[in-house]
């Protein structure tokens, strides 16, 4: 039972470059997100899914796409990746809206 | 309004000593409130949480305690230990309203021994 796992842990790109970060769980939960943490601006919400098929945007979604084709996959992609996009993103699922279970983070630079 | 203020930034304490965070709201709609724990290296991890309905919940050394008409709840952390360094995070939400968590700016606290 790995919880919520995210891939890549670490990943270099170069501006323009493009990138998509996995995030999978096997807590069968109906609620996945994609947060950002920089430093002073806590955690920002990316989008988000309830549900299979679902999404919608949150706080901060210019320049990121998300897809939630599977019930355990939650995508998010960078199509042309920029220096302010360098940060730790974070994965969270939940049952219902409350509690959220969080993944490991992926660290970004883009250069 | 849909905004949770946290202070401070950052905290020393001194191990036994008593940790205070404090966050306020101003959406009265909100009606749960959670406290997150992040270790570094690590993601945030559900700590302690109320409901407005009580003034006060208390788990081992953790301490929530809610003002409503003020719009404000804090996190006391009693006899802290170096253990407890980590940053805190509160959040709110309209738990039947919305598929959200509104998260403070997080205070990072270091307790030496």
């Amino acid at each position: 039972n790995a919880g919520v796992t995210q891939t890549p842990k670490f990943r270099v790109l170069k501006t323009g470059q493009s990138m998509t970060l996995l995030c999978a769980q096997d807590m069968n939960h109906e609620y996945m997100y994609w947060y950002r943490q920089d430093p002073g601006m806590g955690l920002r919400l990316i989008h988000y899914s309830v549900g299979e098929g679902t999404t919608a945007k949150g706080e901060v979604p210019d320049g990121y796409n998300v897809s939630r084709l599977k019930k355990q996959n939650f995508l998010l992609g960078l199509e042309s990746a920029a220096p302010s996009q360098t940060s730790v993103y974070f994965c969270a699922t939940g049952q219902g809206r409350e509690t959220q279970y969080f993944g490991p983070g992926t660290r970004l630079l883009v250069l | 309004q849909q905004q949770v203020k946290q202070s401070p930034q950052s905290l020393i304490v001194q191990k036994g000593g008593i940790s205070i965070i404090n966050c306020a709201y101003e959406n009265t709609a909100f009606d749960y409130f959670p406290w997150y724990q992040q270790f570094p290296g690590k993601g945030p991890a559900l700590l302690i949480a109320i409901r407005p309905d009580v003034s006060e919940k208390k788990e081992g050394r953790f301490t929530i305690s809610f003002n409503k008409s003020a719009k404000q709840f804090s996190l006391h952390i009693m006899d802290s230990q170096p253990g407890d360094s980590a940053t805190y995070f509160c959040a709110a939400t309209q738990s039947y309203n919305t598929d959200k968590l509104i998260f403070g700016t997080g205070t990072r606290l270091q307790v030496f021994p």
